[in-house]
């Protein structure tokens, strides 16, 4: 079982929805996570993290984390075509003194005006 | 504030030549790390610098390796490339231990 799952997509919505990007993971040790967004030909920016349960909202980001049932995601309200890109979740883990840094395979967004 | 840059862009090679990719990190960071992305897939960690030294180490064979400069620069070296290193290369920088990591553009190493 990898260590970060996510559903690969793509996933298409109109502009203006509501999107739900989802992550789970199978570690349970101390840990908190990141959501990167990645544009097409370029390296990843860092949107939002969070350390504990519960939810962190930024603007028209939320991300929420759900540690008992090993579940992460991200939602984007009012959805634009920017928004179009891949989303990638991180785990971020104490290992050895040092923080390992374990991503998911990404979920492919696109945002149809 | 320059960012993270990588250089080169692109780069063919063939296979069982070696080569060599390059990194300048953020202004003020001192840690480098660099990954493997695949197409379809999450970045893979290969390796984090630190003051000149290789602090930790992913599931990478030796033919990867690395290294930093006293200006925080640092390279990634592959020898012996096979096919399936052709991937995108990440270089990320960072302060310290801080998790906060910036990206680079990436290096698209295709091998033919």
């Amino acid at each position: 079982q990898k260590e970060v799952e996510q559903d690969p997509g793509p996933l298409s919505v109109p502009e203006g929805a509501i999107v739900s990007l989802n992550c789970t993971y199978s570690n349970s040790a101390f840990q908190y996570f990141m959501w990167y967004r990645q544009y097409s030909r370029k390296g990843p920016e860092l949107l939002m993290y969070t350390y504990s349960s519960g939810n962190k909202e930024d603007g028209r980001f939320t991300a929420q984390v759900d540690k008992s049932s090993k579940y992460i995601s991200l939602f984007i309200r009012d959805s634009q075509p920017s928004d179009s890109a891949t989303y990638l979740c991180a785990r971020i883990e104490n290992s050895g003194g040092y923080q390992k840094v374990t991503f998911g395979t990404g979920t492919k967004l696109q945002v149809i005006p | 504030d320059a960012g993270v840059t990588q250089s080169p862009t692109h780069l063919i090679k063939t296979r069982g030549q070696q080569v060599t990719l390059r990194c300048s990190p953020k202004s003020g960071h001192d840690t480098v790390s660099w990954y493997q992305q695949a197409l379809g897939q999450g970045p893979q960690f290969i390796f984090q610098y630190y003051e000149e030294e290789e602090r930790q180490r992913g599931n990478f064979p030796d033919r990867f390796s690395g290294h930093q400069y006293p200006n925080y620069s640092s390279e990634l070296n592959v020898n012996a490339l096979l096919l399936g290193d052709s991937a995108l290369y990440l270089c990320a920088s960072s302060l310290g231990g801080s998790d906060t990591q910036y990206f680079g553009p990436g290096t698209r190493l295709t091998v033919l």
